[in-house]
């Protein structure tokens, strides 16, 4: 299996910065996605990453390192509208996505 | 981005009971659509890969006689969960790509079924 982990929940200030790790075990994978899901919704497309470094979009960002199994989102100017379940996914063979156990994150004012 | 249907949002059935979950793809074509399964406060689980004019894949411990997935069009996967029990309630959600390779997937809205 990919083994795919992520912290089960963090808190942080609106307005603050917020990296949430994930960290996986594979042999392969063609890339990583970030999604982020509200509580009965369906998840929605945040980052891709295919090579190593750092993809910038707007308040979100997300870092890629194949070497070190690692992957981080990282959260700008919080508001608390992104209080959510944040998951990454690892892009496999076959179109498949294997999705890591998720992030509950709570912003607080 | 891309548009994937996916219909009813909520369905309260009787054990025993089957039903249907249809996950259409609005504005493009998908060989390949995948049905995923959330339980409370978990990630969300790959059950199959729906493919178009072939018998659907399912990954480990998924029951291909329980979760009956037909893939009729390039437009259109359907999810029947036959003979429904309690323990089957869940967030069921599927999704599709456009493309074959390294391209985003994009989500229904999700069902909600409740088993009574």
């Amino acid at each position: 299996g990919q083994n795919i982990d992520q912290p089960t929940e963090m808190t942080a200030t609106e307005g603050a910065i917020v990296q949430i790790n994930c960290t996986y075990q594979t042999s392969g994978f063609n890339g990583l996605f970030w999604y982020q899901q509200h509580a009965g919704e369906a998840p929605t497309f945040l980052s891709y990453n295919v090579l190593d470094g750092l993809e910038e979009k707007g308040r979100f960002s997300s870092f890629l390192s194949r070497s070190k199994g690692y992957s981080y989102l990282l959260l700008k100017e919080l508001q608390m509208k992104d209080s959510a379940s944040y998951l990454c996914a690892l892009f496999l063979r076959g179109n498949k996505l294997t999705f890591g156990t998720g992030t509950q994150l709570k912003v607080e004012l | 981005g891309a548009v994937v249907s996916q219909h009813p949002s909520r369905v309260i059935c009787k054990s025993g009971t089957s039903v249907k979950i249809e996950c259409r793809s609005l504005d493009f074509q998908a060989t390949t659509m995948f049905w995923y399964r959330q339980f409370p406060k978990q990630s969300l689980m790959l059950m199959a890969t729906s493919n178009e004019g072939s018998k659907a894949t399912y990954e480990q411990g998924v029951e291909k006689d329980k979760f009956l997935i037909n893939h009729a069009s390039l437009t259109l996967s359907t999810l029947t969960v036959t003979s429904a029990h309690p323990e089957d309630s869940s967030f069921y959600i599927c999704s599709a790509q456009e493309g074959q390779v390294n391209t985003e997937a994009f989500f229904g809205q999700g069902t909600r079924l409740t088993v009574v």
